[in-house]
């Protein structure tokens, strides 16, 4: 029982580069998440999708990208590394809209130096 | 909105109680509870729906208020093992998707 697959776990990036966080379910969930927290400050939602094909934006999604060809697969991709993009991200998925626990990855320190 | 938790941290001694409370200013289908310990994954407590039903994996209760959008998670005989933060997560019907969290809870088990 995988579950929820983040890879990597930790990663340091110099402003202005990009990077791909990676995660993977294979509990045949329909809703992906992508999360960031920051200390004390609870998690915010970036991005998030309703299936395969279909991504839409969160609280928080300045920055950032999503794709979702699979229902597997929902990476999440960094344009121009900030300093403000230093965070603990977190992807999670449920197998319902609304009402279903959220099924959490271990998260991706990252690092923009 | 980010729902409010009170309060922001609690100490306590093994075996004692402990009241972990929420409160939206929105209209809320759902409350979820969940716990993070320091470097791990949040991990899933309780979902207590609109009109009473209630989903949980642990020995741990809730109670959520609809007429005031608040929610309480009671921790009894507190054990070592249940330190950590305590996050509580909003979903508003007809709100965006995903979780709208607090700011946690930090609880502290001494022996």
């Amino acid at each position: 029982n995988a579950g929820v697959t983040q890879t990597p776990k930790f990663r340091i990036l110099k402003i202005g580069q990009s990077m791909t966080l990676q995660c993977a379910q294979d509990m045949n969930h329909n809703y992906m998440y992508w999360y960031r927290q920051d200390p004390g400050m609870g998690l915010k939602l970036i991005y998030y999708s309703v299936g395969a094909g279909i991504t839409d934006k969160g609280e928080v999604p300045n920055g950032y990208n999503v794709s979702r060809s699979t229902t597997e697969d929902f990476p999440l991709r960094l344009e121009l590394a900030a300093p403000s993009q230093t965070s603990v991200y977190f992807c999670a998925s449920s197998s319902h809209r609304e009402g279903t626990e959220a099924f959490f990855g271990q998260g991706t320190r990252l690092t923009v130096v | 909105q980010q729902p409010v938790q009170s309060p922001q941290a609690v100490i306590l001694r093994e075996g004692e109680d402990a009241v972990i409370n929420c409160s939206s200013s929105k209209a809320l289908y759902s409350v979820h509870w969940y716990r993070q310990k320091h470097g791990e994954a949040p991990v899933f407590l309780m979902i207590l729906l609109k009109g009473g039903e209630q989903k949980g994996h642990e020995k741990i209760s809730a109670s959520f208020n609809e007429k005031k959008q608040q929610s309480s998670l009671y921790l009894t005989a507190s054990q070592l093992s249940y330190s950590g933060t305590y996050f509580c997560g909003t979903e508003a019907r007809g709100g965006a998707d995903g979780l709208t969290f607090g700011k946690g809870t930090h609880l502290i088990i001494q022996p």
